[in-house]
């Protein structure tokens, strides 16, 4: 079973940010936390990780809680080619996937 | 190429032929991995190599399919008898960490259809 729990899907409008939620409460204390989002007809590609501090890069921002039982994944300005199935993953557990949140972006 | 290499792309195969799925990693990658994944659904895990040593294949459905790393970089899945069920995409992943703290670079995948 995954250890990691996130919404089906989500919505959001073009050009706004949006914070994908992931819930680890399992999480030990050298769990890496990784995501990774797949287009239609690709394998998945890296998205973040971080293991306690906040981490920023090109594509995205992520934020971890103070205990880390939980993350969220910023996407600062979506547009239509982040819609994607977004996965979150916990490092000592990145043999497994959930099912993702399956992102829509309207136009 | 920089990138995880996978072939064929695309396979049919008539249900009880043998197949086989080839998976170029990254040079140098340590770590590589293979995935199931069925239509709407998330990877579900396989194998997994740390250099030609197969150190868990617990993911594997049943004795027909079987992985190897002989020289600990090019990998090669094969699924025996195959049947209806084993259809997928199967996806290869690589990374340059055994520990795990890095990321993960996943080719495009080989779809498997079994008529």
């Amino acid at each position: 079973d995954a250890k990691t729990t996130q919404p089906n899907s989500m919505e959001s409008n073009e050009e706004e940010p949006v914070h994908l939620p992931c819930n680890h409460s399992t999480i030990s204390g050298t769990d890496y936390i990784h995501w990774y989002r797949q287009l239609p007809s690709q394998g998945p590609e890296y998205v973040i990780h971080g293991l306690t501090s906040n981490v920023n890069n090109r594509m995205a921002s992520l934020a971890i809680a103070e205990d880390r039982k939980s993350s969220t994944l910023i996407l600062h300005r979506a547009t239509l080619r982040d819609a994607a199935v977004y996965y979150c993953i916990l490092i000592a557990d990145w043999i497994i996937f959930g099912k993702g949140t399956r992102l829509h972006i309207l136009p | 190429g920089a990138g995880v290499s996978q072939s064929p792309r695309y396979k049919v195969a008539k249900r009880g032929q043998d197949v086989a799925l080839r998976c170029d990693p990254i040079s140098g990658h340590v770590s590589l991995f293979w995935y199931q994944q069925a239509l709407g659904q998330g990877p579900e895990f396989l194998t997994y190599f740390q250099n030609e040593a197969q150190l868990d294949k617990s993911g594997l459905p049943s004795d027909r399919f079987f992985a190897e790393r002989p020289e600990g970089s090019v990998s090669t899945l094969k699924i025996q008898r195959t049947q209806q069920e084993d259809s997928a995409v199967y996806l290869c992943a690589s990374s340059l960490s055994y520990q795990g703290s890095g990321e993960l670079f996943f080719g495009e995948g080989s779809r498997l259809t079994v008529l």
